[in-house]
């Protein structure tokens, strides 16, 4: 069965600093990984996506995850935190195998980050 | 500008009263789908659309119906409410490549059922 583990249900950093979110997955199929955050009423925002190709992958807002087959991780990082970067982050998969025409994500439970200044 | 609008975004009713939260999309995307987010267990598939009069369910669909009459539109019915489906809901949409796309998503729908 398909899952995805956010194992922290949320992160504190000091402004400036590096960060990380973690996300582990679960598939039968090649992945399809994406990261997607929210912010206070509202939807959630696309932010990067692995398919194939390069492990590591970089989206919007200057964040950027790395595809760990062994590990079968793929964590958010951002190089120096900003406060306005304090949301909710939910990692998500899509099982290769499955026929592309399902569209079917599943989601993490979510990982608030919060930047402090 | 491309955006998916859900409709209300607020709404507080009581338990066996007849809802439902309508879902637009611009972008002419085959691909739509609800979901309801509830705290420590993230986001989970209700119902979704491969393209106009085609539904199926996704993990969670009990107390719930779909239509895809239009393209643009996929409404969520929540023929007899009760207060487990009190949740914030999202509904999303992506082309015919969606697996290897991203989905846009509506601004959600927070429901209380008393």
């Amino acid at each position: 069965a398909q899952s995805v583990a956010q194992p922290e249900d949320q992160v504190k950093v000091a402004e400036g600093n590096p960060l990380t979110v973690k996300c582990t997955y679960s598939v039968s199929g090649n992945p399809y990984l994406f990261w997607y955050v929210q912010y206070p009423n509202r939807g959630l925002q696309f932010l990067l996506k692995y398919i194939t190709g390069d492990n590591l992958v970089k989206g919007s807002y200057g964040f950027e995850a790395e595809f760990n087959k062994s590990q079968t991780s793929f964590h958010l990082k951002k190089p120096s935190a900003l406060v306005s970067d304090s949301a909710l982050y939910f990692c998500a998969v899509r099982d290769g195998k499955i026929a592309s025409n399902t569209g079917k994500l599943i989601f993490g439970q979510g990982t608030t980050l919060q930047v402090k200044p | 500008e491309a955006q998916v609008t859900q409709n209300p975004r607020y709404l507080i009713t009581v338990t066996g009263k007849k809802l439902t939260v309508t879902c637009s999309q611009n972008m002419n995307h085959e691909y739509m789908s609800w979901y309801r987010q509830d705290p420590g267990l993230g986001l989970r598939q209700i119902y979704y659309s491969m393209n106009v009069e085609v539904t199926d369910k996704g993990d969670v669909p009990e107390g719930y119906k779909v239509s895809r009459k239009e393209k643009r539109n996929f409404p969520l019915i929540l023929e007899s409410p009760s207060p487990n489906q009190t949740s914030l809901y999202f509904c999303a949409s992506s082309s015919k490549q969606g697996a290897v796309l991203a989905q846009h998503f509506g601004d959600g729908t927070r429901l209380s059922i008393l």
